[in-house]
């Protein structure tokens, strides 16, 4: 089955740039999803179709995919910013395949 | 607005059952595909099964297949999960999650429901 690998946490100095990477087996041919996870809260998409923001999600969070890595950047990182990010994309098994997690801190 | 409310979860014991509820408001329920997502305590996220919009087509991830089943009543606009079978491990809050039609991800999620599975 299809694995995703994601840092288990990286850390960012306040109004700095935080990159979230989440690697897989030629992930750049697949559509990747990323989610925003905050302490007892449900998910929220943040980020769909490798690139695009949902309505609502700051210009401050962007997507990249190519290769074997997709990557979430997040630009003048905010103390609101601190969550765990999770990658998805859908495999052939099939089903949906979730990243481990990402602890996002911000210094 | 879109509502995702998901209720049945609670305690029940090793080999038990349970069945759980997501009422879904907001849009047209049965233009959707829907999944449930669980998450063990301080762990990530893990899919579970996805329905399409017709039931027409049903996954389940390896991990609770032959124990789960996946349903929908679109007269009632819901989700339904039985679980059965259940072990310790299927232990999580369980999320049920609307599949945006275009881009495939899930933009709408419940608050969750807890299910302990414990003796």
């Amino acid at each position: 089955s299809y694995e995703l690998t994601q840092p288990l946490s990286v850390s960012v100095a306040l109004g700095q740039t935080a990159r979230i990477t989440c690697g897989g087996n030629n992930i750049g041919s697949k559509n990747v999803h990323w989610y925003q996870q905050k302490p007892g809260q449900a998910p929220v998409l943040v980020i769909y179709r490798d690139s695009n923001r949902p309505s609502g999600i700051p210009e401050r969070f962007s997507g990249s995919n190519s290769g074997n890595t997709a990557t979430l950047t997040i630009s003048r990182a905010q103390a609101g910013d601190e969550a765990d990010y999770y990658c998805q994309v859908w495999d052939s098994s099939p089903g949906w395949v979730f990243g481990g997690g990402t602890k996002l801190t911000v210094l | 607005e879109v509502q995702l409310v998901e209720s049945g979860g609670g305690l029940v014991q090793p080999g038990g059952s349970l069945r759980l509820s997501c009422a879904a408001s907001g849009f047209t329920f049965s233009s959707y595909s829907m999944n449930w997502v669980r998450q063990a305590p301080g762990k990530g996220l893990e899919w579970v099964s996805y329905i399409s919009s017709s039931s027409s087509t049903i996954y389940y991830a390896d991990s609770v297949k032959g124990r789960f089943t996946i349903s929908r009543d679109n007269a009632k606009n819901s989700l339904y999960l039985q679980m059965n079978s259940l072990r310790d491990e299927d232990t999580a809050v369980y999320y049920c999650a609307r599949e945006e039609s275009g881009s495939s991800s899930f933009d709408y999620w419940g608050q969750g429901t807890l299910v302990t599975v414990s003796s």
